[in-house]
């Protein structure tokens, strides 16, 4: 399984503020993730990023929000932008494991936001 | 709409005895099921899967059983350990959007001495 840290572990933020969340990997791959888990919630895929490619979203989030990079194999930002409470959340990001084994996703250690 | 539930929060179980974890799920057209433990301040590890043509997988101390008629499967812990103690989340994907994983809320598994 491939090695991912996140950059912040945490962070408090003032309303209407935004943050940006890495994620880097310790090898390439071609697909990476980012979740949100909401307080007492599941976790939830907010979008999928592919090197080379704009970001997919799902339904119920939007680019104007959360803003993706993914410059390279190993790296991939988001950002949550304009933050209100409601987006108090730990936020992850993941990647997909090795082809014979395609639905399996390896997570980082994700990223607790407080917005106040 | 909860497409993957996980109807209990918590479990408690002594050590040495079997843990089970519950889910069910209402898509019938997924195909691949996962089980992450989740502990806290870290991220969640992936832990066992079963595909949709099996209805059982094992890995030493840990079984999964899938019962497509009924769209339920379980996670069997055998012997439970308090290192067992941690967030298990059940996640389900099918062939048509093979990355996308669908997640459940979660069950909170203590293991006590």
């Amino acid at each position: 399984s491939a090695v991912i840290s996140q950059k912040p572990s945490r962070d408090i933020c003032q309303r209407g503020t935004s943050l940006t969340i890495q994620c880097q990997v310790d090898s390439q791959v071609t697909m990476m993730f980012w979740y949100r888990q909401q307080p007492g919630q599941s976790l939830t895929l907010i979008a999928t990023a592919n090197q080379g490619s704009e970001a997919t979203y799902e339904s119920g989030f939007v680019i104007d929000k959360f803003p993706i990079s993914r410059p390279n194999l190993t790296f991939s930002t988001l950002t949550v932008s304009n933050m209100s409470p409601e987006d108090s959340s730990i936020y992850l990001c993941s990647v997909q494991g090795r082809l014979s084994s395609y639905n399996e996703q390896f997570f980082g250690p994700g990223t607790r936001l407080t917005v106040l | 709409d909860q497409q993957v539930k996980q109807n209990s929060p918590s479990l408690s179980v002594q050590e040495g005895r079997i843990s089970i974890l519950n889910c069910d799920y209402t898509n019938s057209m997924f195909d691949y099921f996962l089980w992450y433990k989740k502990y806290p301040a870290e991220g969640p590890t992936f832990l066992i899967s079963i595909s949709s043509i099996k209805d059982k997988n094992e890995d030493g101390r840990f079984t999964v059983f899938l019962n497509k008629s009924a769209k339920h499967l379980s996670l069997h812990i055998v012997p439970s350990q308090p290192g067992d103690s941690a967030v298990y989340f059940c996640a389900a994907s099918h062939t048509g959007t093979a990355s996308k994983l669908t997640f459940g809320t979660g069950t909170r598994l203590q293991v006590t001495l």
